[in-house]
């Protein structure tokens, strides 16, 4: 079965503090990842996605995640948070053999000044 | 970048009326769908559409539900007649490929069936 975790469901950080968004899939064959973004009122934007190879993809405005097969998981980075990043995150997975999007629940990501 | 937009941002109706929901994709993209978050739950696909037909539909896309995208112009989710459950923020989205292919989200329509 396909299925999204996001174990987090509000993360609070600092501004200029790292941060790890955490998300497990569960996918029957080859997965393709990705971490969406939704800003209030707005629809979701792709932060970026992973298809094959290496397993670290850069996204926008710095943010990156990790594909660790072995670990069922792609988890979402960033070095230094910004307070404009504050948005629901959500990590999603899809396949070549179907056109349908499996999401998490999302990730409320709330930065402090 | 690319946007898809949806007319109404809200609608709210009584149970057993029709309700037509619609969406502006992207205009070159090919493919369109549908997806279904109610409040507090996963956003869940309901239907993907391709070259005036239904491609692929999930259990939630009851029979009571219906897309089509007449000439090219809005693609549109109808709902007759809505039920309670119908509850939901629907968000569509747009893509030019299959498979691989990025799909934008519009920023939903949040329907309240009383």
């Amino acid at each position: 079965a396909q299925s999204v975790t996001q174990p987090d469901a509000r993360v609070t950080v600092s501004e200029g503090a790292s941060l790890q968004l955490r998300c497990k899939y569960s996918y029957s064959g080859t997965p393709y990842l990705f971490w969406y973004v939704q800003y209030p009122r707005q629809g979701l934007q792709l932060l970026l996605k992973y298809y094959s190879g290496d397993p670290v993809v850069q996204g926008v405005n710095g943010f990156e995640a990790e594909f660790i097969k072995s670990n069922s998981s792609f988890h979402l980075r960033k070095a230094s948070v910004h307070w404009s990043d504050s948005a629901v995150y959500f990590c999603a997975v899809s396949g070549n053999s179907n056109n349908r999007i499996f999401f998490g629940d999302g990730t409320q990501l709330v930065v402090k000044p | 970048g690319p946007k898809v937009l949806q007319i109404p941002s809200h609608q709210i109706i009584d149970m057993g009326q029709m309700v037509t929901l619609n969406c502006d994709p992207v205009s070159n993209h090919l493919y369109f769908y549908w997806y279904k978050q109610i409040l507090g739950q996963q956003m869940e696909f309901l239907v993907n559409f391709y070259n005036g037909k239904v491609m692929e539909k999930s259990k939630l896309f009851k029979d009571q539900f219906s897309v089509e995208r007449p000439d090219g112009s809005y693609f549109t989710l109808k709902i007759q007649p809505t039920a309670l459950e119908d509850s939901a923020v629907y968000f569509c989205a747009s893509s030019l490929d299959w498979g691989v292919g990025e799909q934008y989200f519009g920023p939903g329509t949040r329907l309240t069936v009383l």
